[in-house]
């Protein structure tokens, strides 16, 4: 059984401190990497879909990197602000037409 | 505005009715997915359609079935046979089949309580 585990569950964050969380995924076939954010009453959004090894990306305040060997990706959020408020989803899957598997979300706070 | 669209947002149903939860995109998107949610879980894949009139079983395709006869509609169809239908059920589409690289984009999802 394939599995994503995403670290914390749960993270309460004070306005304007940045934060780190934590996708581990199965190391031994890697395909593509997926952050999604998903704000309460909307649709989770993509925020990064990544494929290489040591790849980085940024949007904003928020970035990820993806260690496809030892397979686990980081999601940073510098100077949080309220509307990062949202359960941040990770999904991983290991060749072209296989399935996506979701981990069950890391659900972040931010204390005003 | 180009989306998915999802309905209804709450459905109530009574035990041993079939009820059908309606997904449309104007994507042009080739691919659509139902995934489920329940508390304290990742989304867990129900059927995925690859292209029109395709469908492949996912994870927890029992006590579901779905058609996909337009390219722009992949209705789910809960039926009685589904021991435990009370969740949160979100429809999704991509470019490709299977996403490959390509993102999901997702509808605003369906809540299904059954009385």
């Amino acid at each position: 059984i394939l599995n994503v585990e995403q670290s914390p569950q749960s993270l309460h964050v004070q306005e304007g401190d940045s934060t780190n969380f934590t996708c581990s995924f199965p190391s031994s076939n890697f395909y593509a990497l997926h952050w999604y954010r998903w704000e309460t009453a909307k649709s989770p959004e993509a925020l990064f879909v990544m494929t290489l090894n040591g790849d980085e990306k940024k949007k904003g305040r928020i970035s990820a990197t993806l260690n496809t060997k030892e397979g686990y990706s980081y999601l940073y959020i510098k100077g949080s602000q309220p509307e990062d408020s949202a359960t941040y989803l990770c999904a991983f899957n290991r060749n072209r037409d296989d399935k996506i598997i979701f981990g069950k979300g890391t659900r972040l706070h931010i204390l005003p | 505005d180009g989306g998915i669209t999802q309905s209804p947002k709450y459905l109530f149903r009574k035990e041993g009715q079939n009820v059908t939860l309606s997904c449309e995109q104007n994507l042009n998107h080739d691919a659509m997915y139902w995934y489920r949610q329940d508390p304290g879980q990742g989304l867990r894949l129900i059927y995925y359609s690859q292209i029109v009139n395709d469908f492949q079983k996912g994870d927890i395709a029992e006590g579901y079935s779905v058609s996909r006869e337009k390219k722009e509609s992949f209705p789910l169809t809960v039926t009685s046979a589904q021991k435990n239908p009370t969740a949160f059920y979100l429809c999704a589409s991509s470019i490709r089949g299977l996403a490959g690289v390509g993102e999901l984009f997702f509808g605003e999802g369906s809540r299904l309580t059954v009385l």
